[in-house]
């Protein structure tokens, strides 16, 4: 069974680009949510999807923007790169918004 | 902003030894969660306590949760070298409020 899944591993932009990082979720999970941990800081909640909708997002600016397929797989966007941008992206995945939140591996954003 | 904190900011301990992190939150939860984190890599779920239960146990892991002071424990008990990584708690917000949010986290480092 495989758990979640992001890619790619490691992503090296300049300020101004666009990028856009994947997320598949454990099987037989629905909700998709993503973070992002500055160094030597904990996840800050971007946005969580469900039935492919934008269900609940935190304190984010639009550069920031998702998409949900209907197999339950995501896409994190993010527009106008920023030096501050630069982070590890995490995307969880769950069956049951209470319950546990599944991690992937992260993405490491570099914006230069 | 970051609604766990965890106390202390960094543990060092020898093998054997037992840890204990502790957390503290400000708002209502539905449940809290631990996660470990190595090296800057994806987030392993640990244990999750609703608020209703008062301790859980998890093989070398024992959670209690006190609502009435909004704090969580985590003790890793006869820690191993393996066991050396960064704790984060996670609560939820209550309610409908779906996103996670994680304190700074705790870096144990266990010394063989």
């Amino acid at each position: 069974d495989a758990g979640v899944t992001q890619s790619p591993t490691h992503l090296i932009k300049t300020r101004g680009q666009q990028v856009t990082l994947r997320c598949s979720p454990k099987s037989g999970h629905d909700t998709v949510s993503w973070y992002q941990q500055a160094l030597g800081q904990g996840p800050q909640f971007i946005f969580q999807y469900y039935e492919e909708e934008e269900r609940q997002r935190g304190n984010f600016p639009d550069r920031f923007s998702g998409h949900q397929f209907p197999n339950y797989s995501s896409e994190l966007n993010v527009n106008a790169l920023l030096l501050g941008d630069s982070a590890l992206y995490l995307c969880a995945s769950s069956s049951d918004t209470k319950e546990t939140q599944y991690f992937g591996p992260g993405t490491r954003l570099l914006v230069l | 902003s970051q609604q766990g904190e965890e106390d202390p900011q960094a543990l060092s301990i020898q093998e054997g030894e037992n840890a204990t992190m502790n957390c503290s939150y400000k708002t209502s939860i539905n449940n809290l969660q631990w996660y470990r984190q190595n090296s800057g890599r994806g987030l392993v779920h640990l244990i999750l306590i609703r608020s209703n239960e008062r301790e859980k146990h998890s093989g070398r892991l024992r959670v209690t949760l006190d609502t009435s002071k909004k704090s969580s424990s985590l003790l890793i008990t006869a820690s191993r070298a393996a066991d050396t990584a960064s704790y984060f708690c996670a609560t939820d917000g209550g309610g409908s409020n779906y996103k996670l949010t994680f304190g700074k986290g705790t870096l144990l480092t266990v010394n063989p």
